[in-house]
């Protein structure tokens, strides 16, 4: 059974610094790895979507690595502002699966 | 609006009676699925629908929960005898398919944001 872990649980940094979120999970036989951010009360809005085949993608201040055969992701923010506090989900799809299996999230306080 | 979108936003109902929430998946998404969020716990699956065929419902927790979807879109989560334990945010996020590398592959998935869920 698929394990997501997501270490840590909460983080605060000050604005402007650079910050590297976390993720592992146990079974490498993924066919896909996906970072969320969520606010409060709210959904989860999609980030970055990495493919078994891909090493990283980038979107923005965001950059997303996967190293699949160690079984871990992180999720590097560049120049954090306050509007990127959130708590941030990583999810991995199993092959034969099609349900995304999540970590307990990263809770993010940039403090202005 | 372009996003999935579920209703109603917040339910607060008595112990031992029933509840329906509903999602409208993003127009033309093919995929739709439900989880349950409950403090603790994180996020987990509840059941899945794609198209046609017969939904995954390995993640129902009993058989209080049945979910439907007709006409391929809308979908409504039911809940019987509800339960405090019950109470937890129901996510609903619907995703388009591409074909590639001999199957299916699910895009991302788009979440509503949820249905809160208070079971008094």
């Amino acid at each position: 059974k698929q394990e997501v872990t997501q270490i840590p649980a909460a983080l605060s940094v000050p604005e402007g610094e650079n910050l590297v979120l976390n993720c592992s999970f146990t079974d490498s036989a993924i066919y896909n790895l996906q970072w969320f951010r969520q606010d409060p009360g709210k959904g989860l809005t999609s980030l970055l979507l990495i493919q078994s085949s891909q090493r990283e993608q980038t979107s923005g201040r965001l950059n997303a690595s996967l190293d699949k055969s160690s079984g871990r992701s992180t999720l590097y923010i560049a120049a954090s502002q306050p509007g990127d506090s959130a708590t941030y989900l990583c999810a991995v799809l199993d092959f034969g699966n099609e349900k995304l299996t999540f970590g307990t999230g990263t809770r993010l306080t940039i403090i202005p | 609006g372009a996003g999935v979108s579920q209703s109603p936003s917040n339910k607060v109902t008595e112990k031992g009676k029933d509840v329906e929430l509903r999602c409208d998946p993003i127009s033309g998404h093919t995929a739709l699925y439900w989880y349950r969020q409950s403090l603790g716990q994180g996020l987990e699956f509840l059941i899945y629908f794609q198209g046609n065929s017969a939904p995954d419902k390995s993640g129902l927790p009993s058989d209080r929960f049945s979910a439907e979807r007709t006409g391929g879109s809308v979908s409504t989560l039911t809940i019987q005898r509800t339960q405090q334990e019950d109470s937890a945010v129901y996510l609903c996020a619907s995703s388009s398919q591409l074909r590639g590398e001999g199957r299916f592959s699910n895009q991302p998935q788009h979440f509503g944001d949820g249905t809160r869920l208070s079971i008094l």
